[in-house]
């Protein structure tokens, strides 16, 4: 079926280390991918996307590159930051305005 | 350029209670959604519109669950009777064409 598959968490890192966070799809098609971020307290907001195979979505140090031979979006930030903690969501469309499937979410802590 | 707003952002009820939310899209988004996010998971759609008409609500439990968007802007979602299991996050997102912009949500206790 479709899905969207995140590593298992939570994840805690000390500032400035290296960061990834692993996400693998199923689908037909071609989807859009993209990791939506959620800081406490706060709503879901678009971290990055990227729409076609090999594309690379960057944001605020975040990246993502769309690997369609290993259905893989995986998020990497070379640096991490403490206000970098949240939970992030891997999510995937099949269409401009279709629905996302999230994967469950992975939730980052990161030590001063 | 104001986000999608949602309310109330709280909610407690006792089983079998209604409950309604309430959701105001960004301007011009002809797509509004609304995603059920349930503890230690990632939202999962309910229903969506493109305008006032319906485009998918095959996970909608419509025996307690309904959803109206008439004028294709403002939407509200209405569970009657709650369960237990109803308590969650309810997100309102809108888009124009491509990526979704979420509301803060409405937490909903069902005691």
């Amino acid at each position: 079926g479709n899905s969207v598959t995140q590593m298992e968490g939570p994840v805690t890192l000390s500032e400035e280390a290296f960061l990834t966070i692993n996400c693998t799809y199923t689908a037909t098609g071609y989807p859009s991918l993209f990791w939506y971020v959620q800081y406490p307290g706060e709503g879901l907001q678009l971290l990055l996307k990227a729409t076609k195979a090999d594309d690379k979505g960057s944001n605020k140090g975040f990246e993502a590159t769309y690997r369609k031979e290993t259905t893989s979006f995986h998020l990497e930030k070379g640096s991490v930051q403490v206000s970098d903690s949240a939970v992030y969501f891997c999510a995937r469309s099949l269409g401009a305005n279709s629905k996302l499937t999230f994967g469950k979410g992975i939730t980052l802590s990161v030590r001063p | 350029e104001a986000g999608v707003a949602q309310s109330p952002r709280y909610k407690i009820i006792e089983k079998r209670q209604s409950v309604a939310f309430w959701c105001n899209p960004i301007s011009g988004h002809a797509t509004l959604y609304w995603y059920q996010q349930i503890l230690g998971q990632g939202p999962k759609l309910l229903i969506q519109f493109q305008n006032n008409g319906v485009v998918d609500d095959s996970q909608l439990p419509k025996d307690r669950f309904s959803a109206e968007r008439l004028k294709g802007v403002d939407s509200t979602l209405k569970i009657q009777p709650a369960k237990l299991e109803d308590s969650a996050v309810y997100l309102c997102a809108s888009s124009l064409e491509g990526a979704q912009f979420f509301g803060p949500g409405t937490r909903l206790t069902v005691l």
